[in-house]
């Protein structure tokens, strides 16, 4: 079965530093990958999803994330914080492969705060 | 183009009342899901409707939750009756599947708050 897990439920940064949020994954089928953020009170938002075309994938906002199959991983990165990024970031699996539409399997996700 | 609707945005009641939440996708969408978000977690499928058939309700808790996706369009999730443990917000999102291939992007709704006293 596949699943994934966000190390670190709180991440904090300097407002122009690194963003780095990670995700590893378990998945007994080539994976289908996406980072979903949530902003308060509002419902999910696609940043970027991974669908085996190109292992660095570009998203919204100046996000992307890396897919590393060495390492199980597709950690979220921004080179460099605004404050509008402080929000929930959830990692999720598919949980199928190719074929039929799948569920996505969620993590427990990360808050970032961005401090001024 | 319209979001995901959802409403309420938020419902305070009482143990053992029912409620009922209300969604509708985007138009066009196919496949509609319900979530649950519990505090601090990420959200967990309830059930998936392609078209008016409800494909995959395997996390649905059948004794007390029932939903239901009239033509295919709007869907309705209720709790009856509702428990403590109840208290969460529910997510609705929607997706047009098409081809094989690989998943379609959901769209989320922005919830519904449930707080159960």
């Amino acid at each position: 079965a596949q699943s994934v897990t966000q190390l670190g439920s709180h991440v904090s940064v300097s407002e122009g530093a690194l963003v780095l949020l990670r995700c590893n994954y378990s998945s007994s089928v080539p994976p289908y990958l996406f980072w979903y953020v949530q902003y308060p009170n509002q419902g999910l938002q696609l940043l970027l999803k991974y669908t085996s075309a190109a292992t660095l994938v570009k998203g919204i906002n100046g996000f992307e994330a890396e897919f590393k199959k060495s390492e199980t991983s597709f950690h979220l990165t921004k080179p460099s914080a605004h404050m509008s990024d402080a929000a929930e970031y959830f990692c999720a699996v598919s949980d199928t492969y190719g074929g039929s539409q799948g569920n996505l399997i969620f993590g427990k996700g990360t808050k970032l705060s961005v401090k001024p | 183009e319209a979001g995901v609707v959802q409403s309420p945005r938020y419902k305070i009641i009482e143990k053992k009342q029912p409620v009922a939440f209300w969604c509708n996708p985007i138009s066009g969408h196919n496949t509609l899901y319900w979530y649950l978000q519990n505090l601090g977690q990420g959200p967990e499928l309830l059930i998936r409707y392609e078209n008016e058939e409800a494909v995959d309700d395997s996390q649905l808790p059948k004794d007390r939750f029932s939903a239901e996706r009239l033509k295919g369009v709007d869907s309705t999730l209720k709790i009856q009756p509702a428990e403590l443990g109840d208290s969460a917000v529910y997510l609705c999102a929607s997706s047009l599947v098409g081809v094989r291939g690989a998943p379609s992007e959901q769209f989320f709704g922005p919830g519904t708050r449930l707080t159960v006293l």
